[in-house]
């Protein structure tokens, strides 16, 4: 597609609930991200995915969170037995490969995330 | 493990006033810097880049960054800000792979 899409776009769940998180990255970039934003905590990384290689999941918080990435392509992040402290806007970035890091992020527009 | 430092959480300029963002971070080797910027109810999007080659490098809207090895910084500024750069501002690096650290954002607000 033309742009990072992320489903659903708000969430609203209660304590305890599971939710999964979806997206869909730009058509051909090979490395997918999820960050979570929180308000006076910048972006913080959470995991990665880059081509065939074992996803980096130095960033996720606890093991209920995890994340998978189908065919290459749409990756769902899903959090189990959610807490008030999970509240926050999730967002997803996808990037084609640059050398020596030098890749540029595009970003979706987020998840909001909210539990009661 | 690497990190990035914002020292401004929150800044309130007039228009036309100057701008700098001041952003350090913690890593001794080869690094690329980024600015992102994320306007009120639209995507967070690059500002600008440095790889390598010159320091000072310019980005969209008159925007600019200075890389300073010795200092670990890459400090954004503006020489004259206008109401439209109301927006936060996340400065992030990337250590040669594909992790990308994000600071903690500043959020700007110009007066008109």
């Amino acid at each position: 597609g033309a742009g990072v899409s992320q489903s659903p776009s708000n969430k609203v769940t209660e304590k305890g609930k599971d939710v999964e998180l979806r997206c869909d990255p730009i058509s051909g970039h090979t490395a997918l991200y999820w960050y979570r934003q929180s308000l006076g905590q910048g972006l913080e990384f959470l995991i990665y995915f880059q081509g065939n290689s074992a996803p980096d999941k130095s960033g996720l918080p606890s093991d209920r969170f995890s994340a998978e990435r189908t065919g290459g392509s749409v990756s769902t992040l899903t959090i189990q037995r959610t807490q008030q402290e999970d509240s926050a806007v999730y967002l997803c970035a996808s990037s084609s490969e640059g050398a020596r890091g030098a890749n540029v992020l595009t970003f979706g527009a987020g998840s909001r995330l909210t539990v009661l | 493990a690497q990190s990035v430092s914002q020292h401004n959480h929150h800044v309130i300029l007039s228009e036309a006033a100057s701008l700098e963002l001041g952003c350090n971070y913690s890593y001794g080797g080869t690094v690329n810097l980024f600015w992102y910027v994320q306007y009120p109810g639209q995507h967070l999007q690059l500002l600008l880049k440095y790889f390598s080659g010159d320091p000072l490098v310019k980005g969209i809207k008159g925007f600019e960054a200075e890389f300073i090895k010795s200092k670990f910084s890459f400090n954004l500024r503006k020489p004259s800000v206008q109401w439209s750069d109301t927006a936060e501002y996340f400065c992030a690096v990337n250590t040669g792979g594909f992790k990308t650290i994000f600071g903690a954002g500043t959020r700007l607000f110009v007066k008109a």
